[in-house]
């Protein structure tokens, strides 16, 4: 069975601190990666994707993707209150099940200012 | 523009009752799906439909209908259904099924079932 596993929580950081979140995958044939917070009683919202190795960074945001050991990983920095969510790392595999996300469990993420 | 809209926003039914789900994009995207989420659990897949034709499965018990009546529209039939299948039933589009296409979700359906 096709698993993605999170660092488990819950992450507690200070404002303006580092948050480092990780995620492994066990399908070698994953090709896509993504990263998507979810606040309580809300839909998932994109955070980042990465297809390739090495590291893709939007803002505050810094995804790594380490296709050798199987590794995602998602920094933020300067971390603010509203930051504070769930964060779910999601993988698609590119054999029969084109279009399947498959989910970690999360890693709830609080800031405290 | 990535909205993917989802109605109603709240649902309650009884186990006799039948209702309808409805999702709605306007992006062009020809792949929809749709999700179930139980609390403090991540997504789980139901369906997908790519170009208007079912796809995938996830082995969902048949009070659970999907219909995807046009390229902007998908729908979830509900009937007779149970308790546990209070959750959050979440829809998604993407460009189509390739893998490096994103999914990007609507506000979802909070579904009571008495």
């Amino acid at each position: 069975q096709k698993e993605v596993e999170q660092n488990s929580g819950p992450l507690s950081v200070p404002e303006g601190a580092i948050a480092s979140l990780n995620c492994t995958y066990s399908d070698r044939g994953s090709q896509s990666f993504f990263w998507y917070r979810q606040y309580s009683g809300k839909s998932p919202e994109l955070i980042m994707s990465i297809y390739s190795n090495g590291d893709k960074e939007d803002g505050r945001f810094t995804a790594q993707l380490n296709k050798a050991s199987q590794y995602v990983s998602l920094l933020i920095r300067d971390s603010q209150p509203s930051d504070s969510a769930t964060y779910l790392c999601a993988a698609i595999d590119g054999g029969t099940s084109y279009g399947k996300l498959t989910f970690g469990q999360g890693t709830i993420l609080t800031v405290h200012p | 523009d990535t909205e993917v809209t989802q109605t109603p926003k709240h649902l309650v039914m009884g186990m006799t009752n039948k209702k309808s789900l409805k999702c709605e994009q306007h992006m062009g995207h020809r792949a929809m799906y749709w999700y179930k989420q139980k609390a403090k659990k991540p997504p789980e897949l139901m369906f997908v439909y790519s170009y208007e034709k079912l796809s995938i499965n996830e082995s969902v018990p048949s009070r659970f209908s999907p219909e995807c009546p046009n390229s902007s529209l998908l729908n979830l039939h509900l009937h007779a259904l149970q308790p546990e299948d209070s959750a959050l039933y979440l829809c998604a589009s993407s460009q189509d099924r390739r893998a490096k296409n994103i999914q990007y979700f609507g506000a979802g359906t909070r579904l009571s079932v008495l």
